[in-house]
């Protein structure tokens, strides 16, 4: 059966340094991955979308690397900062895009 | 705009009791889901309308129904509550063919059935 797998302990990183989420998947061939960040109480808010056919993706501080031949997604956050303090949570979509697979998330401590 | 609204945020109910979660959308998105949240575990999906007069069975549908109202409104059932379906329920609405097929999620319903 499908299975995405995510850190399941949380990361505690100190403020200003790199924060890397790791993301991999079995039995599965996605048309998308994306990222969401889920803070306590909320839903889920999307953040990052890769294709398969695309290496790397950037936004601002955020950056997502793809890799379909070792089936596996790093999250980065350059310049952490307390306020990205979180859980994230990587998700999966096929070609229609109707059914999204989604990861437990990783929780993600920045200290001050 | 709210966005995705849900209601109720809390509910408590009793084995066999049914009830009826509501969810509605004000971004004119096609696509409307219901998931359900629990504890290490990834949002799983219980049913979804790819359209309006359009709705399918998701990975966990056992023990729901849905309605797609209208192209705003997409409500989830439980005929019978169990035990087993305590969680928390997310509802979310996208445009699938948009550049980024995200989903829009509410704030959640916290069910729990005694």
């Amino acid at each position: 059966s499908q299975k995405i797998e995510q850190n399941s302990e949380a990361l505690n990183i100190q403020e200003g340094k790199t924060a890397t989420l790791t993301c991999n998947y079995t039995n599965y061939s996605p048309a998308y991955l994306q990222w969401y960040r889920q803070d306590p109480g909320r839903g889920p808010v999307f953040l990052l979308l890769i294709r398969e056919n695309e290496k790397e993706k950037r936004k601002e501080r955020l950056k997502v690397t793809f890799d379909t031949t070792l089936k596996q997604s790093l999250f980065h956050i350059t310049a952490s900062q307390p306020a990205d303090s979180a859980t994230y949570l990587c998700a999966l979509q096929n070609t229609g895009g109707f059914k999204t697979i989604f990861g437990a998330g990783t929780r993600l401590f920045v200290k001050a | 705009n709210a966005g995705v609204t849900q209601t109720p945020k809390f509910q408590v109910l009793k084995t066999g009791q049914s009830m009826t979660l509501q969810c509605a959308q004000d971004m004119n998105h096609n696509s409307m889901y219901w998931y359900r949240q629990d504890p290490g575990m990834g949002l799983r999906l219980i049913y979804y309308s790819a359209s309006e007069g359009t709705t399918d069975k998701g990975e966990v549908p056992n023990g729901y129904n849905v309605s797609r109202l209208n192209k705003r409104e997409f409500s989830l059932r439980l005929e019978s509550a169990a035990p087993s379906q305590t969680s928390v329920y997310f509802c979310a609405s996208s445009d699938v063919g948009q550049l980024y097929n995200e989903q829009f999620f509410g704030p959640g319903t916290r069910l729990t059935v005694l």
